[in-house]
């Protein structure tokens, strides 16, 4: 299936700072979806991203759709220790067949 | 709700084994997918059931592999013979279709 390319892998920043990671498309996008798993965890639904140059807050976490639907990216305000986690983007196969196609996503870590 | 049930939260067998992995999904889901969750590959879709229908079983790595949903309360995955290349954790998740999905806690799987 077709492949979303997350971007950084690895991410490791002091607590107060910001984060951001990325989700790139060779291909149009009909959405994008965001979920976020603890260490020892399952991954839990964040948000969904339809539109074109979307733009949804939730607190400190900022979700971006670009203008030509290949690309997304989600950041963190002033990051706290429990931010830590991996973030994966997955996109949708579309059409009748609802299937999720996962990035490898960033796994974030926060210094106290 | 209480969410996606999976059961057992672990498991391990020897190779050669039957194993059988089983999933409750939310009530009035009309969705269910089984993943596997390696740190190589990442989160793999193994099968997509729509309506307790199998959709997409293009992910199934091979015929040792199986699944079912026989009402929309309950779904098996079943690996026989297992092998110690299946080890991994295993998430079953349900959904509205085009909503996020949620994921129960898994299934880790260990085969020695």
């Amino acid at each position: 299936g077709q492949q979303v390319m997350q971007i950084p892998q690895y991410q490791h920043v002091q607590e107060g700072e910001d984060f951001t990671t990325y989700c790139n498309s060779s291909t149009t996008l009909s959405n994008i979806q965001w979920y976020k798993q603890r260490p020892g965890g399952h991954p839990v639904f964040l948000i969904q991203l339809v539109k074109s140059g979307e733009v949804k807050k939730q607190k400190r976490l900022t979700f971006q759709f670009g203008e030509a639907k290949k690309n997304s990216s989600l950041h963190i305000t002033a990051t706290q220790t429990t931010d830590v986690g991996t973030y994966f983007c997955a996109r949708n196969s579309g059409g009748s067949n609802y299937k999720l196609t996962f990035g490898k996503g960033t796994l974030l870590t926060v210094n106290p | 709700d209480a969410g996606v049930i999976q059961s057992p939260r672990h498991e391990v067998t020897e190779m050669g084994q039957e194993v059988t992995l089983r999933c409750k999904p939310i009530s009035g889901h009309n969705s269910l997918f089984w993943y596997r969750q390696t740190m190589m590959r990442g989160l793999e879709l193994l099968i997509y059931f729509n309506n307790n229908v199998p959709i997409d079983d293009s992910g199934m790595p091979e015929d040792r592999f199986s699944a079912k949903m026989p009402n929309a309360s309950f779904s098996t995955l079943k690996i026989q013979p297992s092998e110690p290349r299946d080890s991994a954790v295993y998430f079953c998740a349900s959904s509205l279709t085009d909503h996020g999905y949620t994921f129960g806690s898994g299934t880790r799987l260990t085969v020695v």
